[in-house]
């Protein structure tokens, strides 16, 4: 079944520690994206990336990296310098950048910053 | 700057009540608005959509939405709800740019 795969679910990280979560996805899409959700503050664009090797910040990128080196593959860095990390991360992909595609989500990573 | 908001944060309803869920969006341009559903444990799955055409929107689950442009609305109904529609409701909305804005998510709890 195509989709798109996050992982770990569940992961862990001490202070000062930069962690990468993982996003693969086999829908052939063109465009990826990561969010985070906190709660009541529904889904916060942190980046996206339309094409492979290119990339944009989105509303809240500050502490975040991203890499985009191959179609399938859209992994986040949370940084050291990320001030609240501790957040539930969705990773989604679309077709295209057309607006009137909807989105196909992964089942998320919820990061605990320990 | 472009938003979209959801009225409520929180409703309880008995089964069988009547269900509409706000939301408003605040840009101009090209709109596409979406309906997401996050069941308990479950990944993002999208209700319905709106791009153009008949403003009354039928999406999965006996769930609608209707485009009301004169009031930048686009709510949530559904007539009759099920302890299964127990979830998370985002509402989204995206211009030219193709990216998705959501709104700060309605959490539904119906009582059996």
């Amino acid at each position: 079944d195509g989709g798109i795969t996050q992982s770990p679910k569940y992961l862990f990280r001490k202070e000062g520690q930069n962690v990468t979560l993982s996003c693969e996805q086999n829908l052939n899409h063109d465009a990826m994206y990561w969010y985070r959700q906190d709660p009541g503050q529904g889904l916060r664009l942190i980046y996206y990336s339309q094409i492979v090797n290119d990339f944009q910040k989105g509303d809240i990128a500050e502490g975040y990296s991203v890499s985009r080196e191959k179609k399938e593959s859209f992994p986040l860095t949370v940084t050291s310098a990320q001030k609240n990390p501790t957040a539930f991360y969705l990773c989604a992909s679309s077709p295209g950048a057309q607006p009137n595609y909807g989105y196909t989500f992964g089942s998320g990573t919820r990061l605990t910053v320990v | 700057a472009q938003s979209v908001s959801q009225h409520n944060h929180h409703v309880i309803l008995s089964e069988a009540a009547s269900l509409e869920l706000g939301c408003n969006y605040s840009y101009g341009g090209t709109v596409n608005l979406f309906w997401y559903v996050q069941y308990p444990g479950q990944h993002l799955q999208l209700l319905l959509k709106y791009f153009s055409g008949d403003p009354l929107v039928k999406g999965i689950k006996g769930f609608e939405a209707e485009f009301i442009k004169s009031k930048f609305s686009f709510n949530l109904r559904k007539p009759s709800v099920q302890w299964s529609d127990t979830a998370e409701y985002f509402c989204a909305g995206s211009s030219n740019t193709g990216k998705l804005i959501f709104g700060q998510g309605t959490t539904l709890q119906v009582k059996p």
